[in-house]
C-alpha cells in the first residue's frame, strides 16, 4: 500500500506571503496528482505529474514532482482569499490504485 | 461536456438499514471510481472499474458494500446493511482511461447513518 504524507494539515498565511505544502509518498509512484477541495464541495483535479523533475505551474500555484526523493511540493505564491481551500496530493501504485493524503486545509487571511 | 453526475446527494438511514448510491460518469469515460470520504480525512478508493470490468476492490468491505457497472456506463453502489461508521461522502469519479488517470470527480452523496 501506497502511504502519502502531507504537511501541514493545517496552514494558515497572510494574503501577499508564499507558502510550500510537502507531500511524502512512502514507495515508488508512478504519477503525483494535486487537487483542491471546498468546503462542502467535491474535488477539482489541479496538476498531474508524471515524471522525476516535472514542474506544472496555474497562477498562483506551482506543483513540482522529485520521484528519488519521494516528494512533491505545491508552492503558493503571493497568496490570496480565493485560494482558501483543502488541498490533496494523491499517488498511484503500479497497480494504478490511488491513495490520497489526508489533506492541507489553507486559510489565507486579508 | 456534462460532468458527472451522482444522486441521491444527501441520504439519512438508520444502521442495518440499506441504500443505494448512483453514478453517470463523463461521456466516454472508461474508467469509474468510488470513493468514501470520511469527515476531515481524504478519499478512500473503494472499488475501480474498466469499463463494466472490476479493476480493483482491495479496499471494499465486501460483506456489506457490493457495486456494479452495467454496460459499462452507469454505476451503482449499494450497503447492506449499514453501520454507523459507514457515514461519509461517497465519491464517483472517472477518467478518460488508467494511462494519465486524470480524475473528474461528482458532486458526491453524503450518507449519515444514525
Amino acid at each position: 500500500e501506497l502511504k502519502v504524507e502531507q504537511n501541514p494539515l493545517f496552514l494558515s498565511m497572510q494574503e501577499g506571503k508564499n507558502y510550500t505544502i510537502y507531500c511524502n509518498y512512502s514507495t515508488t509512484s508512478d504519477r503525483l496528482y494535486w487537487y483542491r477541495q471546498d468546503p462542502g464541495k467535491s474535488l477539482e483535479s489541479l496538476f498531474v505529474l508524471l515524471s522525476n523533475g516535472a514542474v506544472k505551474q496555474e497562477g498562483r500555484l506551482m506543483a513540482s514532482l522529485d520521484t528519488k526523493a519521494r516528494l512533491s511540493t505545491l508552492h503558493i505564491t503571493a497568496a490570496v482569499h480565493d485560494l482558501s481551500a483543502t488541498y490533496f496530493c494523491a499517488g498511484t501504485n503500479t497497480g494504478n490504485q490511488f491513495y490520497f493524503g489526508t489533506g492541507t486545509s489553507l486559510t489565507v487571511i486579508p | 461536456e456534462a460532468g458527472v453526475a451522482q444522486s441521491p446527494r444527501y441520504k439519512i438511514i438508520e444502521k442495518r438499514q440499506s441504500v443505494a448510491f448512483w453514478c453517470n460518469p463523463i461521456s466516454g469515460h472508461a474508467t469509474l471510481y468510488w470513493y468514501q470520504q470520511i469527515l476531515g480525512q481524504g478519499p478512500k478508493l473503494l472499488i475501480q472499474f474498466q469499463n463494466n470490468g472490476v479493476v480493483d476492490d482491495s479496499q471494499l468491505p465486501k460483506d456489506r458494500f457490493s457495486a456494479e457497472r452495467l454496460k459499462g456506463v452507469d454505476s451503482t453502489l449499494k450497503i447492506q446493511p449499514a453501520k454507523l461508521e459507514d457515514s461519509a461522502v461517497y465519491l464517483c469519479a472517472s477518467s478518460r482511461d488508467r494511462g494519465t488517470g486524470t480524475q473528474y470527480f461528482g458532486p458526491g452523496t453524503r450518507l449519515t447513518v444514525l
